[in-house]
């Protein structure tokens, strides 16, 4: 299993642009998370969905969406790019039971000039 | 989901326990206690988790007050690999059926020296 897998691991992007951050997971799990991490702090949740065709906000949606058409997918799409969204994303997977653990990938690192 | 508190750093020796402490004084009963890792430059990992009784794992053990309001996880042996970011975070069962996401604090930064 390759687990949680993020693509591109970098990118740059200018003021305005638009980009989707990629997230696939081979566990069959219905659970899946993006998360922001910004420098010195915790994670914090952006999105979360629970199966294929549903999703819901998290702490820091603004700026962000999301969509899920398959178990296996969860992009996150960043419209208008800011300097305040330079962070780094993780995305993460979990399975049904409420006591499973998240699993993460390895994060995409995004700087917004 | 409650709060918990952790210290800010901890340093320790290779090959020597480690005790990292976290509190947690306003726990519900159906809070479990998680603890994950962040590596440097990696994603969080998850450790180990426990409700009331202590755990252990491959990876640790987790030792929970008796009135649950603080919690310790133990390395037996810290190696140079433990240097992390160790997250304690609290999570109610009851909450969105454990759909929702996890909620991070700052953590403890290990510092593991040789």
């Amino acid at each position: 299993n390759a687990g949680v897998t993020q693509t591109p691991k970098f990118r740059i992007l200018k003021i305005g642009q638009s980009m989707t951050l990629q997230c696939a997971q081979d566990m069959n799990h219905n659970y899946m998370y993006w998360y922001r991490q910004d420098p010195g702090m915790g994670l914090k949740l952006i999105y979360y969905s629970v199966g294929a065709g549903i999703t819901d906000k998290g702490e820091v949606p603004n700026g962000y969406n999301v969509s899920r058409s398959t178990t296996e997918d969860f992009p996150l799409r960043l419209e208008l790019a800011a300097p305040s969204q330079t962070s780094v994303y993780f995305c993460a997977s979990k399975g049904l039971a409420y006591y499973n653990e998240q699993f993460f990938g390895p994060g995409t690192r995004l700087t917004v000039l | 989901d409650a709060k918990t508190t952790q210290p800010n750093s901890m340093e320790s020796n290779e090959e020597e326990p480690v005790h990292l402490p976290c509190n947690h004084s306003t726990i519900s009963g159906t809070d479990y206690i998680h603890w994950y890792r962040q590596l440097p430059s990696q994603g969080p990992e998850y450790v180990i988790h426990g409700l009331t009784s202590n755990v252990n794992n491959r990876m640790a053990s987790l030792a929970i007050a008796e009135d649950r309001k603080s919690s310790t996880l133990i390395l037996h042996r810290a190696t140079l690999r433990d240097a992390a970011v160790y997250y304690c975070i609290l999570r109610d069962v009851e909450s969105g059926g454990g759909a929702d996401g996890l909620t991070f604090g700052k953590g403890t930064h290990l510092i593991i020296q040789p």
